[in-house]
């Protein structure tokens, strides 16, 4: 079947304006990620969704930052007033529950650069 | 909190020939997921394999094979045969299972960038 897919796959922003990032998990999955991946962090959770339970904020760096899930199915993760610092490649995953259920699936990621 | 380290930033092979990278962990955790990522330039996040510590049993995935050793808290990740495609970065990460602290997210380590040289 489809993968997670991301949307868009690249961006370019300037500083100041705020952006959002699209992510379609893999159909039927309950649970879904979102990561920063940059040169000077490496690989950072930033917020993780399961089915109707309240997320996991404990990885967004900062209150410009706010992911919602709709339906239990698409995510939108909002940067405000984006700053130089998060240009990085922001990754989505996606994982169902059961046996193989701890496995993440990840999407191609959105290169985000703020100028 | 969890950690991942992966101490060798970059490693070189030959075509056909075998190598071996480096992760180790720090958890007080007794039950967790542990995993190998492929990266290439693609960008695109690729499963290896996965390990659950509750298995004593290394885990292989055709030419991918690890070296789970619980007590030392190291999980490497061996390729067999390299191939010019399996040139990508390299992750290390790891998750706690349902019931513990660390349950969801993915903690990841630094990464090793892989080539295969033909």
């Amino acid at each position: 079947g489809a993968g997670v897919s991301q949307s868009p796959s690249n961006k370019v922003t300037e500083k100041g304006k705020d952006v959002e990032l699209r992510c379609d998990p893999i159909s039927g999955h309950t649970a879904l990620y979102w990561y920063r991946q940059s040169l000077g962090q490496g690989l950072e959770f930033l917020i993780y969704f399961q089915g109707n339970s309240a997320p996991d904020k404990s990885g967004l760096p900062s209150d410009r930052f706010s992911a919602e899930r709709t339906g239990g199915s698409v995510s939108t993760l909002t940067i405000q007033r984006t700053q130089q610092e998060d240009s990085a490649v922001y990754l989505c995953a996606s994982s169902s529950r059961g046996v193989q259920g701890e496995t993440q699936y990840f999407g191609p990621g959105t290169r985000l650069l703020v100028l | 909190a969890q950690t991942v380290t992966q101490s060798q930033p970059e490693m070189s092979v030959q075509e056909a020939e075998t190598v071996t990278l480096s992760c180790t962990y720090d958890t007080s955790e007794n039950n967790y997921y542990l995993f190998w990522y492929k990266q290439p330039p693609s960008r695109q996040m690729i499963l290896v394999i996965r390990q659950e510590a509750y298995k004593q049993q290394n885990a292989t995935e055709n030419r991918f094979s690890v070296n789970f050793q619980k007590a030392a808290k190291s999980f490497s990740l061996k390729i067999s045969d390299s191939q010019l495609g399996d040139t990508a970065m390299y992750f290390c990460a790891f998750r706690g299972a349902a019931g513990g602290t660390s349950y969801g997210k993915l903690t990841f380590g630094q990464g090793t960038i892989l080539t295969v040289h033909p």
